[in-house]
């Protein structure tokens, strides 16, 4: 069964640095997102990615957050000047389709990011 | 904004026993979708719903959407050990977006 793929499964950050967290989407889906749950809490959307672009974002994914599809098969989370709060699990997902006509997203195994 | 929230926040069932967990939304919505995660994984797809009280079944599992579309359940029978997990919902209202119910966290002894 086709997966979604995300390295690394685990990364420590310095408070202030930068960090690139990577997912390869399955092949033939077309819409891509990335969630995050801080340990013990709810999926929180961050963000969707059609044709190359930022289709939504939430009022999390403010100017430290930024997304790539660099080229035909991986997408890029980064986070620019981490803070303590960006503690938590980051999933990446993708669906074949978006909106109402979703059928159910396939989630990676997620990236824990710790920042210290 | 939209918020979905579900309750209850835990349940913990003996084997074979019955769960159900329930997800509002404070919109209506286009479709609604259900989760699993197991606990140290990631969120797993497991149905979507889409039409104004629609009921389905997978296995021991059923799923409805309210007539208003802006409730749904989910309710297990007879549940096993292999059910132990997080169920979410999570919202569809037309765009790209999931809003994530808080999840019903499921433990059940055997």
């Amino acid at each position: 069964e086709p997966e979604v793929t995300q390295t690394p499964s685990h990364q420590v950050t310095q408070m202030g640095q930068e960090v690139i967290l990577r997912c390869v989407p399955i092949s033939n889906h077309l819409y891509f997102y990335w969630y995050r749950q801080i340990l013990g809490q709810k999926v929180e959307f961050l963000v969707s990615f059609y044709n190359n672009e930022i289709s939504e974002k939430s009022e999390i994914f403010d100017d430290q957050f930024s997304v790539e599809r660099p080229d035909g098969s991986n997408f890029t989370l980064k986070i620019r000047s981490t803070k303590l709060e960006d503690s938590a699990m980051y999933f990446c997902a993708s669906s074949f389709t978006g909106g109402w006509a979703n059928y159910g997203y396939t989630f990676g195994s997620g990236t824990r990011l710790t920042v210290v | 904004g939209q918020q979905v929230m579900q309750i209850p926040q835990y349940q913990h069932v003996q084997e074979g026993e019955d769960f159900t967990t329930y997800c509002n939304s404070s919109t209506t919505l286009s479709n609604i979708q259900w989760y699993k995660q197991r606990p140290g994984g990631h969120p797993v797809f497991l149905i979507q719903l889409v039409k104004s009280g629609e009921v389905k079944k997978q296995k021991r599992l059923t799923f409805q959407f309210g007539e208003a579309k802006k409730n749904s359940s989910l309710h297990i029978t007879a549940t096993q050990t292999t059910d132990v997990g997080t169920y979410f919902c999570a919202g569809n209202n037309a765009g790209n977006m999931l809003t994530f119910g808080g999840g019903t966290r499921l433990m059940v002894k055997p």
